[in-house]
């Protein structure tokens, strides 16, 4: 069964930065483009950020473009999200999920910030 | 940007009664390969979201018969056959077929 396990997530200033990341399992993880997804407090779903499965190949939502860069290491079988000058509005929850289209997603890790 | 847009916000159904969402796409989401990249999620409470249906009406493993998904161009739809407790939640449309990925604003399902 595919598992997906969010790490890095936590309280930090606004200008800030946090590196999240995204460990896989029980799939060919290099076949697979990989996403970053997240909910704010009660609202509903938004797409943050998608990596091909070489790593080359990148795209952001422009809410986060020039502030976020994902990454991902094959030989690890992570995908990264490094997260800088933080913003109060990037407070949510961020998914890592398989595939573009949202496959399998993991279970979330809550980013908060805050002053 | 494509702006997907759910009806109803919210659908109070009784239990083994139909129910329907609608998304609706604000330019056509065929793509220029032929396919269709609608897809459609779950989220019950307090879980992560999960994907019911991809392509419009293709269902991911694991999920029950009664989920059903149809619909072209700019106009799609969820239906479930008999709502059973276990799909209160919301549910989610999202397309994949532009940059930027967008989803709909949800459609909250519970129970009369």
């Amino acid at each position: 069964e595919v598992q997906l396990v969010e790490s890095g997530g936590g309280l930090v200033q606004p200008g800030g930065s946090l590196r999240l990341s995204c460990a896989a399992s029980e799939f060919t993880f290099s076949t697979f483009e990989m996403t970053w997804f997240r909910q704010a407090p009660g609202k509903g779903l938004e797409w943050v950020s998608t990596i091909g499965g070489s790593g080359g190949d990148t795209n952001y939502a422009d809410s986060v473009k020039g502030r976020f860069i994902i990454s991902r290491d094959n030989s690890k079988n992570t995908v990264e999200l490094q997260m800088n000058s933080l913003r109060a509005e990037d407070t949510a929850i961020y998914y890592c999920a398989k595939g573009q289209w949202g496959d399998c997603w993991g279970q979330g890790t809550l980013v908060t910030v805050s002053s | 940007d494509v702006v997907m847009t759910q009806s109803p916000l919210s659908l109070p159904v009784t239990l083994g009664q139909p129910a329907s969402i609608s998304c609706r796409s604000s330019q056509s989401l065929v793509y220029s390969d032929g396919n269709t990249y609608l897809h459609w999620f779950q989220q019950r409470p307090g879980q992560s979201p999960r994907r019911l249906l991809y392509k419009v009406s293709n269902r991911d493993s694991g999920v029950p018969d009664r989920f059903s998904g149809s619909g072209s161009g700019t106009d799609f739809t969820l239906k479930i056959s008999r709502v059973e407790a276990e799909d209160v939640g919301v549910y989610y449309c999202m397309q994949s077929g532009h940059w930027p990925l967008t989803f709909g604003g949800g459609t909250k399902v519970e129970i009369k």
